[in-house]
């Protein structure tokens, strides 16, 4: 069975960063886009940023442009999210997940996340 | 992005059947078959239940079926049973060459 472990969150204060990690296994890591998905207290999911197989292709969601970086090692079957500037809004349980595409007439699309990770949480508080 | 648009909360006795919506706009939801349902219990990852607007990944129950008309989709689920109570959320490809996800704003099932 897929597994996706995160590692990584914890309590930062305001305009500090962190850097999440995803360990994957049971799957082959280097054939799958990967997303970051995440899900503040009490709210709902958000889908926040994901990456291709050679890392070659990277899309944000518009609130953490310029602040939050994916990444992937696919040596190490390892996704990564570097999260800079963090504000109180950023606090949340982050997901990684992987991420099917949807291939049609030349172009892939976002298809749908099949398997999670149990998440890491993210406190920015001072 | 904007969120797509789910009831806050459903409702429903065992075994009846409940229709979840999810409203979206014509550029995602309306322009593509790329909406997924996810299942999420209390303090766990979610779940995918649907995919592809009415696909169900293996494993899944068959009291569980999607469908999509213009810019709404629907989660139904019948012979509701107690496992059921749960959040659920709808997703689609945002469109507009984005190539980012944007999921709804979730509904609470509670089953009475």
């Amino acid at each position: 069975e897929v597994q996706l472990v995160e590692s990584g969150g914890g309590l930062v204060q305001p305009g500090g960063s962190l850097r999440l990690s995803c360990e994957a296994s049971k799957f082959t890591f280097s054939s799958y886009w990967m997303s970051w998905v995440r899900q503040a207290p009490g709210k709902g999911l958000e889908w926040v940023a994901n990456i291709k197989q050679d890392g070659s292709e990277k899309y944000y969601v518009d609130s953490v442009k310029g602040r939050f970086t994916i990444s992937r090692d696919n040596a190490k079957n390892s996704l990564y999210l570097q999260m800079n500037s963090l504000r109180a809004e950023d606090t949340a349980v982050y997901y990684c997940a992987r991420d099917r595409r949807y291939c049609s007439g030349g172009s892939c699309y976002p298809y749908y996340f099949d398997y999670w990770g149990q998440g890491t949480p993210v406190t920015v508080s001072s | 992005q904007s969120a797509l648009t789910q009831p806050a909360s459903v409702s429903g006795s065992p075994g009846q059947s409940i229709t979840i919506s999810c409203t979206g706009t014509s550029s995602d939801v309306g322009s593509y078959n790329l909406v997924s349902w996810y299942q999420q219990h209390p303090g766990k990852a979610p779940k995918l239940i649907i995919y592809e607007v009415s696909k169900r990944p293996s494993g899944v129950s068959n009291r569980f079926s999607g469908s999509k008309s213009g810019n709404t989709a629907s989660l139904t689920i019948s012979g509701l049973q107690a496992e059921d109570e749960a959040d659920y959320y709808c997703c689609s490809y945002a469109g507009s060459s984005t190539f980012a996800y944007v999921f709804g704003t979730g509904t609470k099932v509670t089953v009475l």
